[in-house]
């Protein structure tokens, strides 16, 4: 079946600083994939649509300034969380569906990733 | 504009009971429905959906859903829960012609032995 792999799992990071989270698509083509952000105890919120070849969608609301997302193959989508602060840790979470399926394939989600910003 | 309403934040159930995890969702036009489940600090793991055909849907590990157009609720059932049940489960929609999952808060399940 379809898989999403997501590198780092979890990653600390220094106020002030950038960090980089991949998303690849590990045996199917992606030109969709579907960053989330997930706070504690609650729900998964759409931050953005990475579109391969084009610029990202972003939610509203979600500053893409400060969430940098690049989507340059049709395996991979990054989200460079950029000059974090302690307010942007929480748990990051791409998902993917195959290209020409649709929501009819299904979204296949990565693991995850932790970010805390000390 | 697309809803998900998941009425329980947590179901407690003995293991070998009846499992049910509540789901309502409001959406224009056909809806397309889906369920996930998630283990501690780990991705969404799907379980099934709904796409068109028998609104009774059966998925992964047991689970089955039934999809109910007048009362706009897909709740998802398992006739014999067990312990590794416990984790937290999301219901989503989708609307035809769109592609961007919206989830509801998600029920935390807690099977005990």
């Amino acid at each position: 079946g379809a898989v999403v792999s997501q590198h780092p799992s979890w990653v600390i990071c220094k106020s002030g600083t950038s960090v980089k989270i991949e998303c690849r698509s590990l045996d199917f083509q992606a030109t969709t994939m579907f960053w989330y952000r997930q706070f504690p105890k609650q729900s998964l919120m759409l931050m953005a649509t990475s579109n391969e070849g084009s610029k990202a969608t972003y939610e509203q609301g979600v500053e893409k300034d400060k969430f940098l997302i690049n989507h340059a193959s049709l395996t991979l989508s990054t989200l460079t969380v950029t000059s974090a602060h302690p307010e942007d840790s929480s748990f990051y979470i791409c998902s993917a569906t195959p290209r020409g399926q649709g929501f009819v394939g299904g979204y296949t989600f990565g693991s995850g990733t932790r970010l805390t910003v000390v | 504009a697309q809803s998900v309403a998941q009425p329980e934040d947590q179901v407690n159930v003995a293991e070998g009971n009846p499992l049910t995890v509540k789901c309502t969702y409001s959406v224009s036009g056909n809806p397309y429905l889906f369920w996930y489940v998630q283990y501690p600090n780990r991705g969404l793991q799907f379980l099934l959906k709904y796409i068109t055909g028998d609104n009774l849907v059966k998925g992964s590990y047991g689970f089955e859903a039934e999809f109910n157009k007048s009362q706009t609720s897909f709740h998802l059932k398992k006739p014999s829960a067990l312990v590794s049940d416990s984790a937290l489960y999301f219901c989503a929609v989708i609307k035809a012609a769109g592609n961007k999952l919206t989830f509801g808060g998600g029920t935390r399940v807690l099977v005990k032995p």
